[in-house]
């Protein structure tokens, strides 16, 4: 079965950092992008960043741009989000998703989410 | 506010049409035929629904379908069914630079 697997969520104080990972089961994992996207309570899905199949592009959101690092690891099949500095407004469920396999910006294959809330 | 906009609701009897709209601009929806849809019931993750505009992934129902003009898309859902009633999003790609931007969401309700 084609699985994503997100853990690392938690409570965290602003200007905390967390790091999000995502296990990838079911596919060959070092064929495809792979994506991270956010959802506030209430509210639509947020892009967050890309990573390439191989791992040498990546994109950020201008949200989390200097703040957030994607990475991943072929040997471990997962994902990885490396969060700092942490405000208010990244308070959120973190999905980690597939893009469909020969296109772009379409995610087929999304997790069941890991929950990231900043209070104090 | 998204940088898509979709209204906020639409409802529609069960066997009637439904068609929800997603206005971009022309550095997004206008630009690139890579528009998806996504499904959501509450309390789960998102389910693709159409990509690259008019395309069904594997799976889905060929009542579901996806259209494109200029700076806007739609997506149509034939037939309703009572299942359908969830949160419909729709995404655009803008670019490498912004990757993919959202919608604010539509909420379906089969009456």
């Amino acid at each position: 079965e084609v699985q994503l697997v997100e853990s690392g969520g938690g409570l965290v104080q602003p200007g905390g950092s967390l790091r999000l990972s995502c296990a990838a089961s079911g596919f060959t994992f070092n064929s495809y992008e792979m994506n991270w996207v956010r959802q506030a309570p209430g509210k639509g899905p947020e892009w967050v960043s890309y990573i390439s199949a191989d791992g040498r592009t990546i994109y950020y959101a201008d949200s989390v741009k200097g703040r957030f690092t994607i990475s991943r690891d072929s040997a471990e099949n997962s994902l990885y989000l490396q969060m700092n500095s942490l405000r208010g407004e990244d308070t959120a469920v973190y999905y980690c998703a597939r893009n469909l396999w020969l296109t772009t910006g379409a995610f087929d294959i999304w997790g069941q989410g890991t929950m990231v809330t900043v209070s104090s | 506010q998204s940088a898509l906009t979709q209204p906020a609701s639409v409802s529609g009897s069960p066997g009637q049409s439904i068609t929800i709209s997603c206005t971009g601009t022309s550095s997004n929806v206008g630009s690139y035929h890579f528009v998806s849809w996504y499904q959501q019931h509450p309390g789960k993750g998102p389910k693709l629904m159409i990509y690259e505009a008019s395309r069904r992934p594997s799976g889905v129902s060929n009542r579901f379908s996806g259209s494109k003009s200029g700076n806007t898309a739609s997506l149509t859902i034939s037939g309703l069914q009572a299942e359908d009633e969830a949160d419909y999003y729709c995404c655009a790609y803008g670019g490498s630079r912004t990757y993919v931007v959202f919608g604010g969401g539509t909420k379906l309700t089969v009456l």
